[in-house]
């Protein structure tokens, strides 16, 4: 099974609208924390917000968020007032307690901003 | 930037050559990690060293390795290299404490013709 699932290959979002990227995880680990990566063009992964497990709140950083639904196994990122630079690759990833510090990512969603 | 540096940006070559990756983890960073990534497999594990040892193994081929020296800088050797093996190669970076973030370098880019 994945382990990591971004079932959104593409999408668009209109300059200045908020955009919700989607991602659900497998684990059986109690111990676990879920990351959030953009890849721009250029190619560079760029770290932009992490979540654990035991964290009581959603995560937030500037204007990304995370929409962590422990129970549906949902870890879903919120970009609000999307800009152009937004557009990117977004990847999801996963490292879990018991199998060390080693990251599993998702397959990729697309954004793409729209002027 | 995220303070990790990787040389080459680009390396091109022909099959059963061998190359050699280098990697300078973040300043006071232990750990550094090595991930393949390609259109077929996606990002994959390759590899992850932690102050001089080989800490985790993910999907590395047995004709990879990877080693990290005493100045923290690692490198990742590929050999007898085949049209597959064509991908970018990121090195990342973290902290001592289990769990931290990982900081992900620009990435070497292989070609193998």
């Amino acid at each position: 099974a994945q382990k990591i699932t971004q079932t959104q290959p593409g999408m668009f979002v209109q300059e200045k609208e908020a955009v919700t990227l989607d991602c659900t995880y497998d684990t059986s680990d109690p111990s676990y924390g879920l990351f959030w990566y953009k890849q721009p063009s250029s190619g560079e992964m760029i770290f932009l917000i992490y979540q654990g497990s035991y964290d009581q709140q959603n995560a937030t950083e500037g204007r990304y968020s995370l929409n962590f639904q422990k129970a549906r196994k949902s870890a879903n990122l919120v970009i609000s007032a999307s800009q152009l630079g937004d557009s990117a690759m977004y990847f999801c990833a996963m490292r879990e307690a018991n199998a060390g510090n080693m990251l599993t990512f998702g397959g990729g969603t697309r954004l793409m901003v729209k002027p | 930037d995220s303070g990790v540096t990787q040389t080459p940006k680009h390396l091109i070559t022909a099959t059963g050559q061998r190359v050699t990756l280098r990697c300078s983890p973040r300043s006071g960073d232990l750990s550094v990690y090595w991930y393949q990534q390609s259109l077929d497999q996606g990002l994959q594990f390759l590899i992850q060293y932690y102050n001089g040892e080989e800490r985790a193994k993910g999907n590395i081929l047995e004709r990879f390795s990877a080693q990290q020296f005493p100045d923290l800088h690692s490198e990742l050797n590929l050999s007898s290299l085949e049209l597959g093996d064509s991908a970018l190669y990121f090195c990342a970076s973290s902290g001592r404490r289990v769990g931290e973030t990982q900081y992900f370098g620009p990435g070497t880019r292989l070609l193998v013709l």
